[in-house]
């Protein structure tokens, strides 16, 4: 049972335009949710993280927007560039740290110059 | 901060022999550190979760007797994939989690293997 769950799978933007990937989660036990950008053979990085205290997070370009009710997050990435082109992933986690981080299937993301 | 290290980055083997892949945390004292697997154009795959001085915690369907994991300190871990076969050739990752309640996890840059 896939526990988050990741939308689109691939994405096109043209450069300077917003870039939206949408996530949703089941297990209402999860309280961290990151976004972690990967670029083709290297490791993922962590992008943007935010807890569910809050309903949004901003960061320069990249905006995460949650909605706690729904138990629905999403990444808004604004003004977006060439070098934002990559592989994008949401995840999700719980305080106990023995709890696994759970990762959606990512977005393949590309900006068009 | 809170940097990972792979090594090698990139290995090629024979079939049968083994390759031992390392995992450090730079800057930090990782008490727990995750082994992934990627296949292209897919998500990670969880591997194992090790923690510090204590055998490793293997998902289902990993057989840990292939994939022998070590956490010998609080900032290295090593995966060992013995007799390497070539449906082993993926994209290893690691992840490390820090002390003091941080739940965020930080990735090394990746281990390519290919075997023979």
């Amino acid at each position: 049972q896939q526990q988050v769950k990741q939308s689109p799978q691939s994405l096109i933007v043209q450069k300077g335009g917003i870039s939206i990937i949408n996530c949703a989660y089941e297990n209402t036990a999860f309280d961290y949710f990151p976004w972690y950008q990967q670029f083709p053979g290297k490791g993922p990085a962590l992008l943007i993280a935010i807890r569910p205290d809050v309903s949004e997070k901003k960061e320069g370009r990249f905006t995460i927007s949650f909605n706690k009710s729904a138990k629905q997050f999403s990444l808004h990435i604004m003004d977006s560039q060439p070098g934002d082109s990559a592989t994008y992933f949401c995840a999700a986690s719980s305080m106990n740290r023995d709890d696994k981080i759970i990762f959606g299937k990512g977005t393949r993301l590309h900006i068009l110059p | 901060g809170a940097v990972v290290s792979q090594h090698p980055s990139r290995v090629i083997c024979k079939s049968g022999t083994s390759v031992k892949i390392e995992c450090r945390s730079l800057d930090f004292q990782a008490t727990t550190m995750f082994w992934y697997r990627q296949f292209p154009k897919q998500s990670l795959m969880l591997m194992a979760t090790s923690n510090e001085g204590s055998k490793a915690t293997y998902e289902q369907g990993v057989e840990k007797d292939k994939f022998l994991i070590n956490h010998a300190s609080l900032t290295l871990s090593t995966l060992t994939v013995t007799s390497a076969h070539p449906e082993d050739s993926s994209f290893y990752i690691c992840s490390a989690r820090g002390v003091g309640g941080q739940e965020t996890q930080y990735f090394g840059p990746g281990t390519r293997l290919l075997v023979l």
